[in-house]
């Protein structure tokens, strides 16, 4: 069965520094999204990618963050100078086309575990 | 902004018992989503949901669209150990790419 893959599966940063966590959706998907889930909460909205560009973000998502779809299987996500509360688990997901649309729902990955210390 | 409140937090039961949890929600949805996590493991989808009112079942999983699109109930039948873990609800608005999800509803099961 196809699945979404993200490495690493943990990644260890210094505070400032930046990082890219990497992503490959399925491969006839055609949207793209990462999520947050902070140790112990939810699983938060971070931003939605269809078409090489932004669809949809979320306040978290500011200009810290940027999104990338570098060729034509990998989805990156660039954090610029990480924080302390970057720390989280970082999960991509994708989709054969948009959710809002009625599409099947999207596949998430197992997730980068993203600790700044 | 739109938030789901899920409870109970946690459950601890016995197996072989049935569980039920539920979210609700101040605002609308239109798609009502049932997950379930595993440590270090991404969200797994379980059910989901499209129509006000829908009654859905997978396995020993039932889950509903509630009537008002405000809130959504999961049942899982006779527990058995691989059940545990975290179940989340999720909903999505109208025209809304991006999933809300609930705060998590923790399930033990002792044997």
């Amino acid at each position: 069965e196809p699945e979404v893959t993200q490495t690493p599966s943990h990644q260890v940063t210094q505070m400032g520094q930046e990082v890219i966590l990497r992503c490959v959706p399925i491969s006839n998907h055609l949207y793209f999204y990462w999520y947050r889930q902070i140790l112990g909460q939810k699983v938060e909205f971070l931003v939605s990618f269809y078409n090489n560009e932004i669809s949809e973000k979320s306040e978290i998502f500011d200009d810290q963050f940027s999104v990338e779809r570098p060729d034509g299987s990998n989805f990156t996500l660039k954090i610029r100078s990480t924080k302390l509360e970057d720390s989280a688990m970082y999960f991509c997901a994708s989709t054969p086309i948009g959710l809002a649309w009625g599409a099947t729902e999207a596949f998430f990955g197992q997730g980068t575990r993203l600790t700044v210390v | 902004g739109q938030q789901l409140n899920q409870s109970p937090q946690s459950m601890f039961i016995q197996e072989g018992e049935d569980v039920s949890m539920n979210c609700t929600s101040s605002s609308i949805f239109n798609t009502w989503l049932w997950y379930k996590q595993d440590p270090g493991e991404g969200p797994v989808l379980l059910i989901a949901l499209y129509k006000a009112g829908e009654l859905t079942s997978n396995g020993r999983l039932t889950a509903q669209f509630g009537i008002t699109r405000k809130d959504s109930f999961l049942n899982i039948s006779a527990s058995i150990p691989s059940d545990v873990g975290i179940y989340f609800c999720a909903g999505r608005g109208q025209g809304a790419q991006k999933l809300v999800f609930g705060q998590g509803t923790r399930l033990t099961i002792n044997p």
